[in-house]
């Protein structure tokens, strides 16, 4: 099983600025790798997959970079929507798939 | 529109059965596999299982083998999750979501599913 591990665990950003989260597979999984938001009392939203594709209808201050088992998200200039929580999932070589435990994006 | 909706909140006792449901609806739902996930109370998303509603294909993660069920009936586009002798550590919320195109992302997601166990 690939294991995903998130860093870090909680960060502070002010509203404008920039952030940058990351996220490191146990082995490679090539650009198999999505990035999901999760507000509170909401079901997670796509927001990258393939590693560095936007889905459908998310803003372009949201990138995404990275391949083999480094990977980073990048929140360009952070607006009020954008604190949540945001979970890595490979899905290189599933069953199983998996997440990362998560990074908490909290108003500073 | 593709949507994803599944069955209302549960209160269960240890030891009961339960099963919850998913309706996929406005796309051929025989043609995408669908999955649980798993949400403890403030904790972090766990993937539990998948399976592809055209054939029944059904594949587990290695936590959860054994401790749930996953089915679907084509017929009214529905996949369940079930638990045969809940305990209070499945207490969570559940969500279901559509694959993309097979690749192993998920862009659809139901709404959630909150079963809590209690006695």
């Amino acid at each position: 099983e690939i294991v995903m591990t998130q860093s870090p665990a909680t960060l502070s950003v002010s509203p404008g600025e920039r952030a940058t989260l990351s996220c490191r597979a146990s082995q490679s999984v090539s650009s198999n790798l999505a990035w999901y938001q999760q507000k509170p009392g909401q079901a997670p939203r796509v927001l990258i997959y393939g590693a560095s594709t936007r889905a459908t209808g998310i803003p372009a201050r949201f990138s995404g970079s990275g391949s083999g088992t480094e990977f980073t998200l990048t929140i360009s200039s952070l607006q009020s929507e954008d604190f949540a929580v945001y979970y890595c999932q490979q899905y290189n070589n599933w069953p199983p798939l998996t997440f990362g435990g998560g990074t908490k994006v909290e108003i500073k | 529109e593709v949507q994803l909706v599944q069955s209302g909140s549960e209160v269960k006792k240890p030891g009961e059965s339960l099963q919850i449901s998913c309706k996929g609806s406005g796309y051929s739902f025989t043609t995408y596999w669908i999955g649980w996930v798993r949400q403890m109370p403030g904790k972090g998303l766990e993937w539990m299982g998948i399976i592809y509603p055209g054939d029944s294909d059904t594949r587990y993660s290695p936590s959860f083998q054994g401790q749930v069920t996953i089915s679907a009936d084509k017929s009214i586009s529905t996949a369940y999750l079930q638990w045969s002798s809940l305990e209070a550590s499945d207490t969570a919320m559940y969500y279901c979501a559509r694959l993309e195109g097979g690749s192993g992302w998920y862009y659809y997601w139901g709404q959630g599913t909150l079963v809590t166990v209690s006695s």
